[in-house]
């Protein structure tokens, strides 16, 4: 597609719930990020991989969360036990080769957890 | 501990006067920086980059400067307009790492008319 496509846009999940959150990259991105954004503050580090390979997980918070890339194409995040402090916008970005920094984010998902 | 810093949250100028965006950084690793605009309910935009062997970056009315021993960065934006109003975020990355950027918190950029 034209842009990073993310899906759902908005989640609300009950305290204990597990949620999946789905990130389709520009068409052949090699590169492709998760970030979590908190209120009030910039996005941070989750997750990268090239292609199928998840080569850094050092930003995931805890072992509930979890991302895949199966194909090297659409990733997904997975949270499992949600917890309120989960509560974020989490955006997913592509980047056509791995040197590029100029990646382009999708438009997140707004997860609400109650 | 924020290794960028952007200790303006909130910034005004008027349409046609220049907008000076700042931001501050500790992590001497950190050799490429970006700034991203930001519109509400969109994910953030590259906007320009500045490689740390440079002092200065130019693309059409964004300029952004570098100051390595201070290691401090600023985006400037002649002339504003109304239609760069958004959060304007700077950001961070270090050769070698797995392309993860460090960013700041943001600044809300408003242009009046």
């Amino acid at each position: 597609g034209a842009g990073v496509s993310q899906s759902p846009r908005y989640k609300v999940a009950k305290r204990g719930q597990d949620v999946a959150l789905r990130c389709d990259p520009i068409s052949g991105h090699v590169s492709l990020f998760w970030y979590q954004q908190a209120l009030g503050q910039g996005p941070e580090f989750l997750t990268y991989f090239q292609n199928e390979a998840q080569l850094d997980k050092s930003g995931l918070p805890s072992d509930r969360f979890f991302a895949e890339r199966p194909e090297g194409s659409v990733s997904t995040l997975k949270i499992q036990r949600t917890q309120q402090e989960d509560s974020a916008v989490y955006l997913c970005a592509s980047s056509i080769t791995q040197a590029n920094y100029g990646y382009t984010f999708g438009s997140g998902t707004r997860l609400t957890v109650v | 501990d924020q290794q960028v810093k952007q200790n303006s949250p909130s910034l005004s100028v008027q349409e046609g006067r220049i907008s000076i965006l700042n931001c501050d950084y500790t992590n001497s690793m950190f050799d490429y920086f970006l700034w991203y605009k930001k519109y509400p309910a969109e994910g953030p935009t590259f906007l320009i980059s500045i490689s740390s062997i440079k002092d200065k970056n130019e693309d059409g009315r964004f300029t952004v400067f570098l100051n390595k021993s201070a290691k401090h960065l600023s985006l400037h934006i002649v002339p504003s307009q109304p239609g760069d109003s958004a959060v304007y975020f700077c950001a961070a990355g270090g050769s070698g790492s797995a392309r993860q950027l460090t960013f700041g918190s943001g600044t809300q950029l408003t242009v009046l008319p």
